[in-house]
């Protein structure tokens, strides 16, 4: 199995707050994990990608970051909330060539 | 750099309508192509899958094949259904020693009963 957990589902935070998503798969370890943000109507954005525990590539620069503390563990973070960060957040994994996906968490910032 | 161009959406058929849904790519090199289906709400689900030329990939009625001449990976269904709605990814996977997945931009569709 290649489940991947994502929580919370959806989450409504005020500018300027912090974030804090977390994201933890099974099966296979040491697997490429990556965190996409899909704004609403549109396709998919890479925000990081990991190879390995405390290697991240970042795709775009903002104000998110993302950490790696456990071979499953995927951590997307923000020190504070733009309105701009508002959207659908997707963390995902390779297998073989495939990407496994989870249910994503629904971000609203106010 | 790599890409997938995809046909833009909306998409409206009604119900038993025969769909295609274009999609092509440049890569270098042989990448494995994709076909995701994301339902309102939820995260992406893998609905076939092609690695190599001339592979098809199929699954729920749905079908495309790799054709590498044309840099094409089209998706068809002969007939369909209600619950067919949805957004539609194109992806590839370089298979050339970088990790990133290329998606296209999506393609909506709603189908009418």
């Amino acid at each position: 199995s290649q489940t991947i957990h994502q929580w919370p589902a959806t989450l409504v935070q005020p500018v300027g707050s912090p974030l804090s998503l977390e994201c933890t798969v099974e099966g296979t370890s040491n697997p490429n994990l990556y965190w996409y943000r899909q704004a609403a109507g549109r396709g998919l954005q890479l925000l990081f990608y990991s190879v390995g525990i405390g290697q991240i590539s970042s795709e775009v620069p903002q104000n998110l970051s993302a950490s790696r503390p456990q071979d499953r563990q995927f951590i997307l973070s923000s020190k504070k909330l733009l309105l701009s960060d508002s959207g659908f957040y997707l963390c995902a994994r390779r297998y073989n060539t495939e990407a496994f996906f989870g249910q994503g968490t629904r971000l609203t910032v106010v | 750099g790599d890409s997938v161009t995809q046909m833009e959406g909306p998409v409206t058929l009604s119900e038993e309508a025969f769909l295609t849904i274009n999609c092509t790519y440049t890569a270098t090199g042989y990448p494995s192509l994709f076909w995701y289906v994301q339902y309102p709400g939820e995260g992406l689900q893998l609905l076939l899958k092609a690695t190599k030329a001339d592979d098809k990939g199929s699954n729920k009625g749905f079908e495309a094949t790799y054709r590498k001449e044309t840099t094409s990976f089209h998706l068809e269904k002969g007939s369909v259904q209600v619950s067919d709605s949805a957004v539609y990814f194109c992806a590839l996977y370089p298979n050339s020693g970088t990790y990133k997945y290329i998606f296209g931009t999506g393609t909506r569709l709603k189908v009418l009963a």
